[in-house]
């Protein structure tokens, strides 16, 4: 079974500090993504990885960097948070070939960060 | 830009009733629907997953339809039991782009009562 793991559960920090969520799969898969997630608004994508070092902005980048060394690991970082980055935070990992489609392709989704910012 | 509508937002039956969740997508320029089940506080699990070229899917007591010309997909819950109460959204993969880009719904929060 691939397993998503995200490296807390729930995390609370103050406006300004630097966050850093971690997010390691185990299946060898090269996309990872970081999406959050909103009542009212659902899942949006903040950036995407299709391979190690390469990212592409998502729908909602502003205010995040994220950053990808080796390939089980994809990290996001909001270099000062603010209030309205309170949120669920869902990483997911899929199957790819170097950023092409793959027809069964599926992504695989950790059990999320809840962040609230002070 | 893709918009993915799901209607109800909540829905509470009976257990042992039938049901059929509703999403609708704008552009039907889609390479695939996916339909995942997300409990309370925790990450999605697919379900479903249909290819463009195909109409249906089905998993045990869940079958998924998709209607690319018209927008619309449906996920059919026979025989409803209290564990499948979650919120249960679907997403939509545009035909064009790279990696795995999803558009999702914000879902249909379902509770079956005993």
């Amino acid at each position: 079974d691939v397993k998503v793991t995200q490296s807390s559960r729930y995390l609370v920090k103050r406006t300004g500090e630097k966050v850093f969520l971690e997010c390691v799969q185990d299946m060898d898969h090269e996309n990872m993504f970081w999406y959050r997630q909103d009542p009212g608004l659902g899942l949006r994508l903040i950036y995407f990885s299709y391979d190690v070092k390469m990212k592409e902005k998502g729908d909602i980048p502003e205010g995040y960097s994220v950053s990808r060394e080796k390939k089980e690991r994809f990290s996001l970082i909001l270099e000062s948070a603010s209030t309205n980055q309170t949120s669920m935070y869902l990483c997911a990992s899929s199957f790819g070939l170097g950023g092409q489609v793959v027809s069964t392709d599926t992504q695989y989704f950790g059990p999320g960060t809840r962040l609230t910012v002070l | 830009k893709q918009e993915v509508t799901q209607i109800p937002a909540a829905l509470s039956v009976p257990e042992g009733e039938n049901l059929v969740l509703n999403c609708s997508f704008t552009d039907s320029a889609i390479y695939n629907l996916q339909w995942f089940r997300q409990d309370p506080g925790k990450g999605l699990t697919s379900l479903l997953l249909i290819q463009s070229s195909q109409r249906e899917q089905t998993s045990g007591r869940l079958n998924a339809s998709l209607d690319k010309s018209s927008g619309r997909s449906t996920l059919y819950i026979a025989a409803s039991q209290p564990g499948d109460s979650a919120t249960y959204l679907c997403a939509v993969r545009p035909a064009t782009g790279t990696a795995s880009k999803l558009t999702f719904g914000t879902g249909t929060r379902l509770q079956v009562t005993l």
